[in-house]
């Protein structure tokens, strides 16, 4: 299978800290994509990272892509309550489809 | 802009019976595509299109047609509904190479 797989499956923590999530993927890529979705919504597009990129900012995100090892993680610092979630990387393949990986769901503690 | 728009938000329908699931999008976008997301499966594609006249099929396409008249609506017909099509189904939007996508709400469908 061409799509990310995320890691951890599940993620709770407090409040304030900061939350890591990993994706890793087999094939090529032209870019690779994070998303959020809240509980019964549509998903919502976080950031994309181009396949000669190393690194991306977008507020309290923090994106990493490292080809070599086929992986990339998502760091969200100074973690609200609002950041509660699912979040799905999803890969751009050389054929320019999207695959999603089956996504971390992040549970923010008060 | 009101972007993807799904209908319905919910089906309920027998084995057997047929339906289309709506999607339609305001921006422009060449590229539509048609995911079914089951719990602990995350989202996978069943088909796609690339501009009107053009359907590709994706990693689940067994059991759905698609088809492509108009940049604006990608319709999913499901053709003899089977209880392993119970699934919340969601429609994307986007221009081509690799940009974001933009989801409809979904639409949740139960075959019973």
């Amino acid at each position: 299978s061409q799509q990310g797989e995320e890691d951890p499956q599940a993620l709770s923590i407090q409040e304030g800290e900061n939350a890591t999530m990993n994706c890793s993927y087999k094939t090529s890529i032209n870019n690779l994509q994070w998303y959020r979705q809240n509980s019964g919504r549509g998903l919502v597009h976080l950031i994309l990272i181009r396949s000669n990129e190393r690194e991306k900012h977008s507020g309290r995100l923090r994106v990493t892509l490292d080809t070599s090892k086929k992986s990339s993680s998502l760091l969200i610092t100074a973690s609200r309550a609002a950041d509660t979630a699912s979040y799905f990387c999803a890969i751009n393949s050389r054929d320019d489809k999207i695959i999603f990986g089956k996504g971390t769901r992040l549970h923010i503690l008060p | 802009n009101a972007g993807v728009t799904q209908t319905p938000k919910f089906q309920v329908l027998k084995t057997g019976q047929s339906m289309t699931l709506q999607c339609a999008q305001d921006m422009n976008h060449e590229y539509m595509s048609w995911y079914r997301q089951d719990p602990g499966m995350g989202l996978r594609l069943i088909h796609y299109s690339v501009g009107a006249g053009i359907t590709d099929q994706g990693e689940v396409p067994n059991g759905y047609n698609v088809s492509r008249s108009t940049t604006e609506d990608f319709p999913l017909r499901l053709l003899s509904a089977a209880p392993s099509q119970t699934s919340v189904y969601f429609c994307a939007s986007r221009l081509l190479m690799g940009t974001e996508a933009f989801f409809g709400q979904g639409t949740r469908l139960t075959v019973v």
